[in-house]
């Protein structure tokens, strides 16, 4: 198996709901990553996880919250979002420093 | 903070034609990506550079890490319709565990 696996696909969700987002790997690699991504930008780092503990929080406001189950799970709890939070997010994993990340297909949120 | 400067920032292409694209970097990087995105998708790694002056190819894909370690280049081959898409470079410190990417580059091919 040598995908990230991201649910759902689509999301949408009022301002007062709370909802997650789901990624897996089952690549044995060690780090996983949240990025965000409006349209026409690049991906932005939001967390990293290194060995299911958080290494990097870019800064992002608390109504995101991360969790790391296991090595194989990265969840992104949401609370309260804001309608500018809407954009695509991306869930990557790498085998650790100096490699490339591999990046699952996002969930594309949209908050009304 | 951190960037990287990538151009052009768009390109019009015939069909066939090669493309050259690049990244530049006021700082140092470890190790140099490019990935493709489509509509809809997350970006999928094409090439990575792990040396200075490293030059890798895949199919019609040739990449390389500037000597300078500050600066990397992507040439597409023969282009063909599929080939249309944002092409982003990406580098990575090994001080820490994050990359950062440039702005891409969308590549339009001409009918």
């Amino acid at each position: 198996d040598t995908e990230v696996t991201q649910t759902p696909k689509h999301l949408v969700m009022g301002m007062t709901n709370k909802k997650s987002l789901k990624c897996e790997q089952h690549m044995g690699h060690r780090a996983m990553y949240w990025y965000k991504q409006k349209a026409k930008k690049p991906p932005e780092l939001m967390f990293v996880y290194s060995y299911e503990k958080l290494s990097i929080n870019e800064s992002v406001p608390s109504r995101f919250s991360p969790e790391c189950p296991n090595s194989s799970l990265l969840n992104l709890h949401l609370h309260a979002l804001q309608p500018e939070d809407s954009a695509l997010y991306l869930c990557a994993s790498s085998q650790g420093q100096g490699y490339g990340y591999t990046f699952g297909s996002g969930t594309r949120l949209t908050v009304v | 903070g951190q960037q990287l400067n990538q151009s052009p920032q768009s390109m019009f292409i015939q069909e066939g034609e090669d493309v050259s694209m690049n990244c530049t970097s006021s700082s140092i990087f470890n190790t140099w990506l490019w990935y493709k995105q489509d509509p809809g998708e997350g970006p999928v790694l094409l090439i990575a550079l792990y040396k200075a002056g490293e030059l890798t190819s895949n199919g019609r894909l040739t990449a390389q890490f500037g000597i300078t370690r500050k600066d990397s280049f992507l040439n597409i081959s023969a282009s063909i319709p599929s080939d249309v898409g944002i092409y982003f470079c990406a580098g990575r410190r090994d001080r820490d565990d994050k990359i950062i990417f440039g702005k891409g580059t969308r590549l339009h091919i001409l009918p």
